[in-house]
């Protein structure tokens, strides 16, 4: 069975570093890798999808990389700002499955 | 239409109450889910609907029944809860087949069973 995790668990910055966020999966027979954001009490927005053919995926401040071979992505945050807090949420689509096997989490908070 | 729209937001109810959480998509989707979510975990999966169909049902106690009267509506019908099915429920699509695309997700319906 697919296990995902994620280091750090929790991550305080100060606003304006850049950083990055750890996912690490047990099987790399996958289709696509996804990167949430989930803010306290509410639903998962989508930030980044990355096919299993890829290596990265940007989005304004926002880059996803992924190594399918060692099973690991990366999500770096260029620029953190305080509305970046939240915690963040990865998710890998095993081959010939249809659902999601999701990570721990890694809560961040970004210090003005 | 890019979202997945999921009423109520808050629902409180008793162990004795019967009630239902829906969901609603018009992107076409094809598959449809719920997940449960406690406090400080990741979701996991409930149920996976796809073209109408239940097709995953991940033991989940007959206290929950969902139902899909159509390819853009979700139910989660609820009856004699415990206080421990407390979470967040949420809802997510998907284009079956599309094994490239990702997974688009509601905004949650927080529950309370007291």
């Amino acid at each position: 069975k697919q296990e995902v995790t994620q280091i750090p668990a929790a991550l305080s910055v100060p606003e304006g570093e850049n950083l990055v966020l750890n996912c690490s999966f047990t099987d790399s027979a996958i289709y696509n890798l996804q990167w949430f954001r989930q803010d306290p009490g509410k639903g998962l927005t989508s930030l980044l999808l990355i096919q299993s053919s890829q290596r990265e995926q940007t989005s304004g401040r926002l880059n996803a990389s992924l190594d399918k071979s060692s099973g690991r992505s990366t999500l770096y945050i260029a620029a953190s700002q305080p509305g970046d807090s939240a915690t963040y949420l990865c998710a890998v689509r095993p081959a010939g499955a249809n659902n999601l096997f999701f990570g721990t989490g890694t809560r961040l908070t970004v210090i003005p | 239409d890019t979202e997945v729209t999921q009423t109520p937001k808050h629902l409180v109810m008793g162990m004795t109450n019967k009630k239902s959480l829906k969901c609603e998509q018009h992107m076409g989707h094809r598959a449809m889910y719920w997940y449960k979510q406690k406090a400080k975990k990741p979701p996991e999966l409930m149920f996976v609907y796809s073209y109408e169909k239940l097709s995953i049902n991940e033991s989940v106690p007959s206290r929950f029944s969902p139902e899909c009267p159509n390819s853009s509506l979700l139910n989660l019908h609820l009856h004699a809860l415990q206080p421990e099915d407390s979470a967040l429920y949420l809802c997510a699509s998907s284009p079956r087949g599309g094994i490239h695309y990702g997974y688009t997700f509601g905004s949650g319906t927080r529950l309370t069973v007291v």
